[in-house]
């Protein structure tokens, strides 16, 4: 098993640029997560999809959409990026969603904005 | 105030030491409590969880007292290897999966 995987693992746009991170995971799980980490602030959520079909904000969703394309995968879309968007994007994912479960993380995606 | 607050370190500590870890948090309605390991410029990889009666996995115990809203992590006979960060974990309330994290604290063994 792969895990969780994200492409690309780097990327580098000028502001005012779209890109859509990508995410899959082949745990068959029902929830998926996408964090962003910056220096000194540690992981915050940007969205989340408790099962397919649905999605929620997290505590930055601003400048961000996402799609749960199916049960696998769960893509982030910067439609017009910013300098404030340069950071490290991981996603997760997890069994059921609920408190205790374990979350996954891919290998990250390290997003520059110029 | 940060949700999840730990002091960042680093810890710098020789092989053998025990070293303790402690981060508080916010939430009153926080159910669930964890700590990940994150290596340099890697993913966060669950450590373990923390339960209210206190758990250990081998040289790692963990702590949480509710009350004062504080969880611990002791890691003893310190390795070369537990050299990472370590992220204080929360959720954000009732029964959801949606987690605060800490900004994490900085340990570095040294022979």
């Amino acid at each position: 098993n792969a895990g969780v995987t994200q492409t690309p693992k780097f990327q580098v746009l000028k502001t005012g640029q779209s890109m859509t991170l990508q995410c899959a995971q082949d745990m068959n799980h029902n929830s998926m997560y996408w964090y962003r980490q910056d220096p000194g602030m540690g992981l915050r959520l940007i969205y989340y999809s408790a099962s397919e079909g649905t999605t929620d904000k997290g505590e930055v969703p601003n400048g961000y959409n996402v799609s749960r394309l199916n049960k696998r995968e769960f893509s982030l879309r910067l439609e017009s990026a910013a300098p404030s968007q340069t950071s490290v994007y991981f996603c997760a994912s997890s069994d059921t969603g609920r408190a205790w479960d374990e979350q996954f993380f891919g290998p990250g995606t390290r997003l520059t904005v110029l | 105030r940060k949700e999840v607050e730990q002091d960042p370190g680093p810890f710098n500590v020789p092989e053998g030491a025990t070293v303790a870890f402690n981060c508080t948090y916010s939430n009153s309605a926080s159910q669930s409590f964890f700590w990940y390991r994150q290596d340099c410029r890697k993913e966060p990889k669950l450590l373990m969880s923390v339960y209210s009666s206190g758990n250990e996995d081998g040289r790692f115990t963990a702590q949480l007292n509710r009350a004062s809203q504080y969880i611990s992590l002791l890691i003893r006979d310190s390795k070369l290897s537990d050299s990472a960060t370590y992220l204080c974990v929360v959720n954000m309330g009732s029964n959801t999966g949606k987690l605060i994290f800490g900004q994490g604290t900085t340990l570095q063994v040294k022979p």
